[in-house]
């Protein structure tokens, strides 16, 4: 699997839109694009995913570059129950492995 | 049931002692997986189940690491003579059949701490 590269944290006012990047130059053509987050205590939860085309559903957009080296995962009206840790995932099938992931800090 | 449910959701054990950590997956879910997190890091796969038949088992780290799935539902981690090094986070996930990709459904894991 691509190995991906996302900031160590961000910060986000609450209402705004959070833009969280990460980069994938290594992806392959038939690798899609996974976003996870995990809320303190609690187990990954699924966002979205997508292969080249931007897609949008009711928690997020994914926005993924024309070349696939990079996309932005947008959550476009943050609120305090966003501050999680957001993995950037690249994988054809199989096993998620997860990196680091970005801090988000959504604040009032 | 509503969501993949894991029991104990915390777990003491001593140094040497063996201990079992129960996944219920999500009804009709074929695909189970076992996860390992430890503090301040990202998940680690450890195992994969397709119905009973355990296909993956590259990432448990010892052979103290066992686990089943003997009716293709439940699932139980079993880690004997356990250490320090063995402390973290076990997550489980179960995946929908009919759903493309890779959406994994989590739960909230079972933390392990070994003294």
């Amino acid at each position: 699997d691509a190995k991906t590269t996302q900031p160590t944290s961000m910060d986000c006012a609450e209402g705004r839109a959070a833009n969280l990047p990460c980069n994938h130059s290594t992806i392959s053509g038939n690798e899609y694009v996974y976003w996870y987050r995990q809320i303190h205590s609690q187990g990954p939860q699924y966002i979205i995913h997508g292969l080249k085309n931007n897609e949008t559903n009711e928690m997020a957009s994914l926005i993924i570059t024309e070349d696939r080296k990079s996309s932005t995962l947008i959550l476009p009206h943050a609120t305090l129950r966003d501050t999680a840790v957001y993995y950037c995932i690249v994988t054809r099938y199989g096993k998620l492995t997860f990196g680091q992931g970005t801090i988000l800090t959504v604040h009032p | 049931g509503a969501g993949v449910s894991q029991s104990p959701r915390y777990k003491v054990a001593k140094r040497g002692q063996d201990v079992a950590l129960r996944c219920d997956p999500i009804s009709g879910h074929v695909s189970l997986f076992w996860y390992q997190q430890a503090l301040g890091q990202g998940p680690e796969f450890l195992t994969y189940f397709q119905n009973e038949a355990q296909l993956d088992k590259s990432g448990l780290p010892s052979d103290r690491f066992f686990a089943e799935r003997p009716e293709g539902s439940v699932s139980t981690l079993k880690i004997q003579r356990t250490q320090q090094e063995d402390s973290a986070v076990y997550l489980c996930a179960s995946r929908d059949p009919w759903e493309g990709g890779e959406k994994l459904f989590f739960g909230s894991g079972t933390q392990l701490s070994v003294l």
